[in-house]
Order: C-alpha cells, then sequence, then structure tokens
C-alpha cells in the first residue's frame, strides 16, 4: 500500500526557516517524480516545487523561488522541502503527493501544517 | 503561472449531470494532454478523479468522465450522489515544466 507521511509542520515567525519531511513507502520511492501542494485555510490548492527521480531537475512556483528548496533522500525513502525567509502568506497545510502517469498526482500525504505568526 | 479557472459553484439533484469546466491558455491546457481533476472532502486530502485528460484511476466510478477542447477541459458528473459532494480542482502540466491547479469549484448534491 502506498503511504505518505508528512512530518516537520508548526508555528514560526516570519522570518523564520522550516524543513518539512515526506517518508515514503509501498512503492519503488527512486522511480517518481515527487511533489509538494499547499493549500491556505479556506482556500485552493497551490503547486510549490516538484523534483526529478534522480534530483537532477526542480521546479518551483514563482512565489517561493529562492526561498523553498526541495530535496530527496532515495536511499531514505524521504522528500523534503527546506523553507527559508517564510512569511504570512505561506501559511497552509503542505502534501507530498507522488507523480504517476501523464503528471497527475497520484497518492497523497496527510499534509502538515505550517503557520507563520508572530 | 496564473491559476486555471473553474466556477466557484456547481450544484444538482441526485441523479442528474454536472459539468465542471476549467480554463487555461495554449502554455498550460491548451497545450498538453496532461490534465488531471482532483475531488477533495473537507478536512481531506485531495484524491486523484481523473488523468490525462479523461483516464479514470482503478476504483473511481464510470460515472465521472473528462474531456477537453481547446484551452478549456471539463469534468462530467453522471448520476450525481451524495457523496459527490466535495471540492473539485483541475491541474495541468505547463509549459515552464510546472504544474498548475484550477481555482476550484464546490459542488453541492441538492
Amino acid at each position: 500500500e502506498v503511504q505518505l507521511v508528512e512530518s516537520g509542520g508548526g508555528l514560526v515567525q516570519p522570518g523564520g526557516s522550516l524543513r518539512l519531511s515526506c517518508a515514503a513507502s509501498g512503492f519503488t520511492f527512486s522511480s517518481y517524480w515527487m511533489s509538494w501542494v499547499r493549500q491556505a485555510p479556506g482556500k485552493g490548492l497551490e503547486w510549490v516545487a516538484n523534483i526529478k527521480q534522480d534530483g537532477s531537475e526542480k521546479y518551483y512556483v514563482d512565489s517561493v523561488k529562492g526561498r523553498f528548496t526541495i530535496s530527496r533522500d532515495n536511499a531514505k525513502n524521504s522528500l523534503y522541502l527546506q523553507m527559508n525567509s517564510l512569511r504570512a502568506e505561506d501559511t497552509a497545510v503542505y502534501y507530498c503527493a507522488r507523480e504517476g502517469i501523464a503528471a497527475a498526482d497520484d497518492y497523497w500525504g496527510q499534509g502538515t501544517l505550517v503557520t507563520v505568526s508572530s | 503561472q496564473s491559476a486555471l479557472t473553474q466556477p466557484a459553484s456547481v450544484s444538482g439533484s441526485p441523479g442528474q449531470s454536472i459539468t465542471i469546466s476549467c480554463t487555461g491558455t495554449s502554455s498550460d491546457v491548451g497545450g498538453y494532454n496532461y490534465v488531471s481533476w482532483y475531488q477533495q472532502h473537507p478536512g481531506k486530502a485531495p484524491k486523484l478523479m481523473i488523468y490525462e485528460v479523461s483516464n479514470r484511476p482503478s476504483g473511481v466510478p464510470d460515472r465521472f468522465s473528462g474531456s477537453k477542447s481547446g484551452n478549456t477541459a471539463s469534468l462530467t458528473i453522471s448520476g450525481l450522489q451524495a457523496e459527490d459532494e466535495a471540492d473539485y480542482y483541475c491541474s495541468s502540466y505547463t509549459s515552464s515544466s510546472t504544474e498548475v491547479f484550477g481555482t476550484g469549484t464546490k459542488v453541492t448534491v441538492l
């Protein structure tokens, strides 16, 4: 059974940093692109970033470029999102997702809440 | 990277059919067949319902169908059921090698 479990969320002050993790199991992690998607409270889904199987390609939404870094450790079946210079507008539930056929996000974690507030 | 445009809400009675539109540009929806649809119930993670415009993952009822014409994709739910009440989002691959989601549509079963 495919499982994705996010962790690392919490309350952080504006300008602070946080590192999210996503532990994957039930599939060959190193064979899939992986993504982070976020959802601000009461708002819609926003794609944040994705990373190729070997980490050689990474893409970001414009609003996080230069502040967030996506990475992965295939030996540990884990996906990460390093978030720096956090802003109030980064407050959201962050989901990790597996990219399957035709770049569709076919499996999702339960999400981890990041709150940026003083 | 503007969000794809969806109607804010759509409603229908049980057994009826409804269609949700998703309008983008030639740089996303119109340029690729990598359009997906997701269902999200309150407090839950999104669930993939349609991928590659019109394909259903295993386990998704065949009353869910997808299509695309030009820069607009559509999700049709036939034989609407109470459990279909949820938020629905489209997404598309883009020419920047990124992904963009739609603004979301709240489906209400009357």
